[in-house]
């Protein structure tokens, strides 16, 4: 059963049309978090949400934007991509860290490239 | 803020061998410290995790040890098998703040075991 679902898995866009990735979970968690992984790289946080409260890290760049309307959904705009952007996209959930949750369940991520 | 250190980068054993991998972190705050597996072209799935008052913990084939005193923490593979092949990042967890739940991960090491 698909608990953190991504889609698309595979999207093509091309440089500076915008794009928007998407998050669903049915694990309830209330928070989520989008990294970008590039090959052979480690994943790199870009932003969290703890409920409804919006954690951007220091280096993310203002291209990217994200929301996230309701419990389940969080979506990643991407607003001008470049050629650097090209990379895989994760998205992560967790349980209330005050309550001690800490595992982060990953969905299966989605592949994008900019032409 | 905190940072992971991770070796080797590339490992390579014979079927049956056991694989060591080595992570160092520098915030003596980090309490969580989980290892993650993740395929080619797949999402990153935790394999074992260990908190701050355990020293060892141990899931049939795998183990990890840690050390709060030298800040390190190690991931144990015996008898592995051709399916063990794909890259393991280690992560540490600093339980404070705004970095409450925030994981960071070190650079990865791809496994490749032989048959």
């Amino acid at each position: 059963d698909a608990m953190v679902i991504q889609n698309p898995r595979y999207q093509v866009t091309q440089f500076g049309k915008p794009v928007t990735l998407s998050c669903s979970q049915t694990l309830n968690h209330n928070v989520m978090y989008w990294y970008q992984q590039k090959s052979s790289q480690a994943p790199k946080l870009l932003f969290h949400y703890y409920d409804k409260d919006f954690n951007n890290e220091a280096d993310t760049p203002d291209n990217f934007q994200s929301r996230r309307p309701n419990t389940s959904f969080c979506f990643l705009d991407i607003r001008s991509p470049g050629l650097g952007d090209a990379a895989m996209y994760l998205c992560a959930t967790s349980r209330d860290h005050e309550a001690g949750g800490f595992e982060q369940y990953f969905g299966p991520g989605t592949r994008l490239t900019v032409t | 803020g905190e940072n992971v250190e991770q070796h080797p980068s590339t490992l390579s054993v014979q079927e049956g061998d056991s694989a060591v991998i080595k992570c160092t972190y520098s915030d003596s705050a980090s309490n969580y410290f989980p290892w993650y597996k993740q395929e080619l072209g797949k999402r990153p799935q935790l394999i074992i995790d260990i908190r701050s008052n355990v020293g060892e913990k141990k899931d049939q084939r795998i183990a990890v040890t840690l050390n709060k005193t030298a800040k390190h923490f190690s991931l144990h593979i015996t008898e592995t098998q051709p399916e063990d092949s794909a890259v393991y990042f280690c992560a540490a967890s600093v339980d404070r703040g705004s970095t409450l739940g925030r994981l960071y991960f070190g650079r990865g090491t791809q496994l490749t075991v032989w048959p």
